[in-house]
């Protein structure tokens, strides 16, 4: 398996634009999860499905953030409009369970806000 | 609820020498424990997981951690640290909720 597929890898992009991050689960794997990662603030939990239905949104900072499933082998993470405090590491991951099970990160996604 | 308390924000050890990690964790489940590792611009890799089996779990690349319930700890240990070894390290814990994050210990090795 390819394991956790994140793209773009890197995107440099001006604040007021619009920004997709993409994430391919691992096959089989039922739940998702999306991650921002800062110096400031660590590890943040933003979003996670299960079964391709949200769960839990309450880690999305603000309404510009929102996030799709629309099957179980594909997901966004959309910002719009894009600011300069939203520059950080976006992981996604997924797992076989969304509790107790381990979850398996994808390389990460380093977006830069101008 | 469940929570994680990474003690050390930065451990500096010299090369072949001890490593130790440690993980404080509250938690009102029966919690599984894991610790994953991050090395420089890389994602979060799996070091080792305790699921109420053995209290005592090895992992990857020789590290090893021990469950202890009296003391609601997780600390990673590995005998003799290597330049490789070099990273981020966060203890995780989950009950009946996903993953649970400290907020992460760098370990500098020192050669």
């Amino acid at each position: 398996d390819a394991g956790v597929i994140q793209s773009p890898r890197h995107e440099v992009t001006e604040m007021g634009q619009e920004v997709t991050l993409r994430c391919k689960p691992i096959s089989g794997h039922n739940s998702l999860f999306w991650y921002r990662q800062t110096m400031m603030r660590g590890l943040e939990l933003l979003i996670y499905f299960n079964n391709n239905v949200p769960i839990d949104d309450s880690g999305m900072p603000e309404d510009r953030f929102s996030a799709k499933m629309p099957n179980a082998s594909f997901s966004t993470l959309k910002i719009q409009p894009s600011e300069p405090r939203d520059s950080a590491v976006y992981f996604c991951a997924s797992s076989l369970r969304r509790e107790n099970n381990e979850q398996f990160f994808g390389p990460g996604t380093r977006l830069t806000v101008l | 609820a469940q929570s994680v308390t990474q003690l050390d924000s930065h451990v500096s050890v010299s090369e072949g020498t001890p490593v130790l990690l440690r993980c404080n964790y509250s938690s009102s489940y029966s919690p599984s424990l894991f610790w994953y590792v991050q090395h420089p611009n890389k994602g979060l890799q799996l070091l080792l997981k305790y699921t109420s089996a053995a209290t005592l779990v090895k992992g990857i690349n020789g590290f090893e951690a021990e469950f202890k319930k009296s003391e609601t700890s997780f600390h990673l240990t590995k005998p003799s640290a290597h330049m490789s070894d070099a990273a981020e390290y966060f203890c995780v814990v989950t009950g009946n909720t996903p993953l649970v994050f400290g907020k992460g210990t760098r370990l500098s090795v020192i050669a």
